[in-house]
């Protein structure tokens, strides 16, 4: 089946540094959703791609769809401790449920 | 507009009894999918629902089941419950069936003594 994975799984971050961090799928994906997760919270949806090689942009959060449609990214630059907790992706295939990934936790480190 | 509750938030089974939590969706909204989040495992996939009809499965043993009512409210059951049950069930809704966005409960955290 669908297989969505992660990397890094964790992920120390100094305030006010940037990072990435990649999701990669087993099968080509109709879209990929990105969630966020605070410490104690629930998941909270971030954005939707859909298109090979779509870019989007929140404020400093950087989103990006492979071209091949089975691997996104999600850059953080100039990292704030509000930026903790994991963070999801999710795939989607036409028809089917979303598989998520393991999720990158992210610690910063004022 | 209210968002997805889920209950109870907390509670404490033993091992070998059965648990129902509940899920109200988002207003509208008639998909009702559930997870389960342990440290270990991230979230996985256990159901989704549209129109009190299952639409997918995750691979959990039969144990776990679920069904939704004509008000598109969703309710899941873990019988026999076993110590690796313990986790966080979280309930999410969405207005598009399949890939929407979803939009999750609190979560309901069941711990097995």
């Amino acid at each position: 089946g669908q297989q969505v994975m992660q990397i890094p799984q964790y992920q120390h971050v100094q305030e006010g540094e940037d990072f990435t961090t990649y999701c990669n799928s087993s099968t080509t994906l109709s879209n990929i959703q990105w969630y966020k997760q605070r410490p104690g919270g629930h998941p909270v949806f971030l954005i939707q791609l859909v298109k090979s090689g779509e870019v989007k942009k929140q404020k400093r959060l950087t989103f990006q769809f492979g071209e091949a449609k089975k691997n996104s990214s999600l850059h953080i630059t100039a990292t704030q401790t509000t930026d903790v907790g994991t963070y999801f992706c999710a795939g989607g295939a036409a028809g089917n449920k979303l598989t998520f990934g393991g999720g990158t936790r992210v610690l910063v480190k004022p | 507009k209210a968002g997805v509750t889920q209950t109870p938030r907390y509670l404490i089974k033993t091992r070998g009894q059965q648990v129902t939590l509940s899920c109200s969706p988002i207003s509208g909204h008639r998909s009702v999918s559930w997870y389960q989040q342990t440290p270990g495992q991230g979230l996985q996939f256990l159901f989704e629902y549209f129109s009190e009809t299952q639409r997918n499965k995750g691979n959990f043993p039969g144990r776990f089941s679920g069904r939704q009512f004509s008000n598109s409210r969703s309710e899941m059951n873990v019988s026999t419950l076993e110590l690796g049950d313990s986790a966080l069930y979280l309930c999410a809704s969405t207005s598009r069936v399949g890939t929407g966005e979803l939009f999750f409960g609190e979560g309901s955290r069941l711990t097995v003594l």
